[in-house]
């Protein structure tokens, strides 16, 4: 079965300095996809940034990257200069090779402080 | 383009009330997904649905229903409602089965007197 774990229940960053938020993940199948989502207060899943198992190069976009640890089954999410709007819940989801639904972990809820 | 629609935002039913959630995909994507969400029990899939045919589904019971139309809208029901199903629920699409992302509506939030 697969899982996710996100061992931050809550984070705090000062305004424009940069935080990483960990995910680790669990799963036997060898093909298999990593998404960072971000849902804001409004409720709204917004999705951020993708990384495929076979990805030779950690996924970046914009002020996202991700930091892939392949053999440590790690995916962390590092957010450069953090802006007040960045505060919301931050999810990991992993979605295995086939027709699988997204197992996603518990969420990290990050605050950013001016 | 738009996103992802969901009707009603809100929503207030009793125990024993039934409910229809609405979910309207991205123009041209052909899968919804759905998942429930409570500060308990995190995020949670419920069912999947491709080219009308239920591709997957969740751990809930048979009081979960859904169904997927021509136009790939998709309605989710919930009968016989208890407490425990004051949650919120999100829909999300993509254009196919295995994709990279899904794209999320805004959810429907449910609560249950």
């Amino acid at each position: 079965a697969q899982k996710i774990t996100q061992t931050q229940p809550g984070m705090f960053v000062q305004e424009k300095e940069a935080v990483t938020l960990d995910c680790t993940y669990d799963t036997s199948d060898p093909s298999y996809g990593l998404f960072w989502y971000k849902q804001p207060s409004s409720g709204e899943m917004i999705f951020l940034i993708y990384q495929g198992s076979y990805d030779q190069q950690n996924a970046t976009e914009g002020r996202y990257s991700l930091n892939f640890q392949k053999a440590r089954k790690s995916a962390n999410l590092v957010i450069s200069a953090s802006q007040l709007g960045d505060s919301a819940m931050y999810f990991c989801a992993m979605r295995v090779s086939g027709n699988t639904p997204l197992v996603f972990g518990k969420g990290t809820r990050l605050s950013v402080i001016a | 383009k738009a996103g992802v629609t969901q009707t009603p935002r809100y929503l207030i039913k009793t125990r024993g009330q039934q409910v229809t959630l609405s979910c309207s995909p991205i123009s041209g994507h052909r899968s919804v997904s759905w998942y429930q969400q409570t500060p308990g029990q995190g995020l949670q899939f419920l069912f999947e649905y491709f080219s009308e045919t239920q591709r997957n589904k969740g751990n809930f019971p048979g009081r979960f229903s859904g169904r997927q139309f021509s136009n790939s809208r998709s309605e989710m029901n919930v009968s016989t409602l208890e407490l425990g199903d004051s949650a919120l629920y999100l829909c999300a699409s993509s254009w196919g089965l295995v994709t990279n992302e899904q794209f999320f509506g805004p959810g429907t939030r449910l609560t249950v007197l």
